[in-house]
């Protein structure tokens, strides 16, 4: 099936700095979206992105939607020990509502 | 908490057997989706239902189904397990079967075959 790349693949960075994460297609998606996933639980929602170059923030957290609709962003600024998990990219091609996943980012934290 | 319930929480069985996962969406979707996550494969999608019926297919195996009652949970069906279908089973519901209408997850199955 349809592969999103996601990179990197782990990271561990001390806390109160900036992260990044990409997540990159050879095929154009109409939306992207990323969540996070605690051990244990089921992914979580964190941001939603409906069109090529929106930029759109919930907290320390900001993504952006690639002008080319073939890849995406994740920065969390000032990380904190709760930011610790794996975090998920998903695209949506069509009308349809059928999500392919990245293989997900897992982020360690240092205090 | 995302509003979408799921059942059992841990399930360990043999392989040969047959197992039913159980899905409760959040109040108010009518549409539910099934994936399995395993450590190698990631998140896959495996298929959805809208209002009872099925909307969308993805991954799914002819050894697996799933159906949708009129009180909108789902439940999907595993049969003829083998060790390769352990892994995480999540079951996501939203609104409506289309695009714009975000997907919530629950906290997921785990399915252990021996």
């Amino acid at each position: 099936g349809q592969q999103l790349n996601q990179s990197p693949q782990s990271m561990f960075t001390q806390e109160g700095e900036d992260v990044s994460m990409n997540c990159t297609s050879s095929s154009i998606f109409n939306t992207w979206l990323w969540y996070k996933q605690d051990p244990g639980e089921g992914p979580v929602l964190l941001i939603a992105l409906y069109k090529a170059g929106e930029l759109t923030s919930n907290g320390r957290l900001t993504a952006q939607f690639g002008i080319t609709r073939k890849d995406s962003f994740l920065n969390i600024s000032a990380s904190i020990p709760s930011d610790v998990g794996i975090y998920f990219c998903a695209g949506r091609r069509n009308a349809g509502n059928m999500l392919t996943f990245g293989g997900g980012t897992r982020l360690m934290v240092k205090p | 908490d995302s509003g979408v319930t799921q059942t059992p929480k841990h399930l360990i069985t043999a392989t040969g057997q047959r197992v039913t996962l159980r899905c409760s969406p959040r109040s108010g979707d009518l549409s539910v989706y099934w994936y399995q996550q395993s450590l190698d494969q990631g998140l896959q999608f495996l298929i959805q239902y809208y209002n009872g019926e099925e909307r969308a297919k993805g991954n799914i195996l002819e050894r697996f189904s799933a159906q949708q009652f009129p009180d909108l949970h789902s439940e999907l069906n595993l049969s003829s397990l083998e060790l390769g279908d352990s892994a995480l089973y999540f079951c996501a519901s939203s609104v409506s079967g289309y695009a714009l209408v975000e997907q919530y997850f629950g906290p997921g199955t785990r399915l252990t075959v021996t």
